[in-house]
Formats: structure tokens, C-alpha cells, sequence
């Protein structure tokens, strides 16, 4: 079984602060990773996604790819109360068609 | 989500009916898949499809079938309903090489099987 690991959490963070969000993966083969944010009882949203080593940025979020140690993170900077969600970590399966993904990790952020 | 839709949203049904969720989407992607969600098991994939009359399973494809008749449309069946296939279940798509740029997600629609 292929999986992708993240911590349940909660994670709590002071507004303005920066949040960490980590994953790891168990297969190899895998060569592109997703972070999606899923607010209560709606459908997730893509955040990022990465595909090479080092870091990738856009705007608050940062992804981060380490494929010897088989990570990926995410970091969300300046975090506001509005970034208060679970966050979803995926890895694709090698065939290009399908996603694994992680349960999840639940951030708060508080005021 | 624009361009994908799922229905019905919420649904109640009894052990041993069946029942077909429906997913919709208008971007003419080749891919499309069902998940489900479920508190401690995150997403898990039941079948996906990767054009008309090609679909395949996923890890939790028991009890479950499938078809796409037209790019459009993807159901789900539930041949005969139990408990434990109460949840959330989701529509995804994804365009161009596969998963090379993610999935978008459907609303979802929430199943109570009693």
C-alpha cells in the first residue's frame, strides 16, 4: 500500500506567525506532490503543487520537496485566522492518473 | 466547483437500495474519479475513469460500480447500500497528462445510508 502521512493535528499558530505543515510519502516513484486546503464541509481546493527539489513560492505559501528523504511541507506565512482549514498533502502513484492522499492535518489559527 | 457538479448533495437512503450519485463537468477532461471521505481514512479513491467506457478501480472499489457513457458523466452506483458506505463521496477531474496539474473537486454529496 502506497501512503502519504501527515500528523492529524490540531496545529495551533498565533496569527501572523508562520505555520508548518509536513508529509511524507512511502513511494519512490512518485514525482509530483499537491497541497489542498479543505475548509468544514466543503470540497478541498488546490493550494500548490511541486514537482522538483527545493522550494517553490507563491505569494504566503512555500512547498517544499526533499525526495531522498521523502518529504514535502508546507509553509503558510503571515498565517490569518482565515487560513483556519484542514490541509490535504498528495503524491501522485507513478502512473500519472491517480492521486494517494494524506488524512490530513488540522490547522488553527488564533487571534 | 465551476465546471464540475455533483448530485444530489445530500441523500438518505435504506440498507439494500441502490443508489447513483451522478458527476457532471463541462471542461471536457479525460480523467475523472470518485473518492470518498471519511474521518481517520481522509480521501480514498473507489473507481476513476480515464475516458468514455475506460475506468479501472481503486482501493475501495467493493461494492461499488461505475460507468461513462460520454466524456460528460461519470455515476456511481451503489449496487446494494450498507452502513459503512455512509460518507462523503467526491468527483474529481483532471485535464491534460493526468494528474500533472491536480484535481478539481466536485461540491460532493453527503450519503446516509440507514
Amino acid at each position: 500500500q502506497k501512503e502519504v502521512e501527515q500528523n492529524s493535528g490540531p496545529l495551533s499558530v498565533p496569527e501572523g506567525a508562520i505555520a508548518s505543515l509536513n508529509c511524507t510519502y512511502s513511494d519512490r516513484g512518485s514525482q509530483s506532490f499537491f497541497w489542498y486546503r479543505q475548509y468544514s464541509g466543503k470540497s478541498p481546493e488546490l493550494i500548490m503543487f511541486i514537482y522538483s527539489n527545493g522550494d517553490k513560492e507563491d505569494g504566503r505559501f512555500t512547498a517544499q520537496l526533499n525526495k531522498a528523504s521523502q518529504y514535502v511541507s508546507l509553509l503558510i506565512r503571515d498565517s490569518q485566522p482565515s487560513d483556519s482549514a484542514t490541509y490535504l498533502c498528495a503524491g501522485d502513484t507513478g502512473t500519472a492518473s491517480k492521486l494517494t492522499f494524506g488524512t490530513g492535518t488540522r490547522l488553527q489559527v488564533t487571534l | 466547483d465551476a465546471g464540475i457538479t455533483q448530485s444530489p448533495r445530500h441523500k438518505v437512503t435504506e440498507t439494500g437500495t441502490p443508489v447513483t450519485l451522478r458527476c457532471h463537468q463541462t471542461e471536457n477532461h479525460r480523467y475523472m474519479y470518485w473518492y470518498r471521505q471519511d474521518p481517520g481514512h481522509g480521501l480514498r479513491l473507489i473507481h476513476y475513469s480515464y475516458g468514455v467506457k475506460d475506468t479501472d478501480k481503486g482501493e475501495v472499489s467493493d461494492g461499488y460500480s461505475v460507468s461513462r457513457s460520454k466524456t460528460e458523466d461519470f455515476l456511481l452506483t451503489l449496487e446494494s447500500a450498507t452502513s459503512s458506505q455512509t460518507s462523503v463521496y467526491f468527483c474529481a477531474i483532471s485535464g491534460g497528462q493526468g494528474v500533472s496539474y491536480g484535481y478539481t473537486f466536485g461540491s460532493g454529496t453527503r450519503l446516509t445510508v440507514v
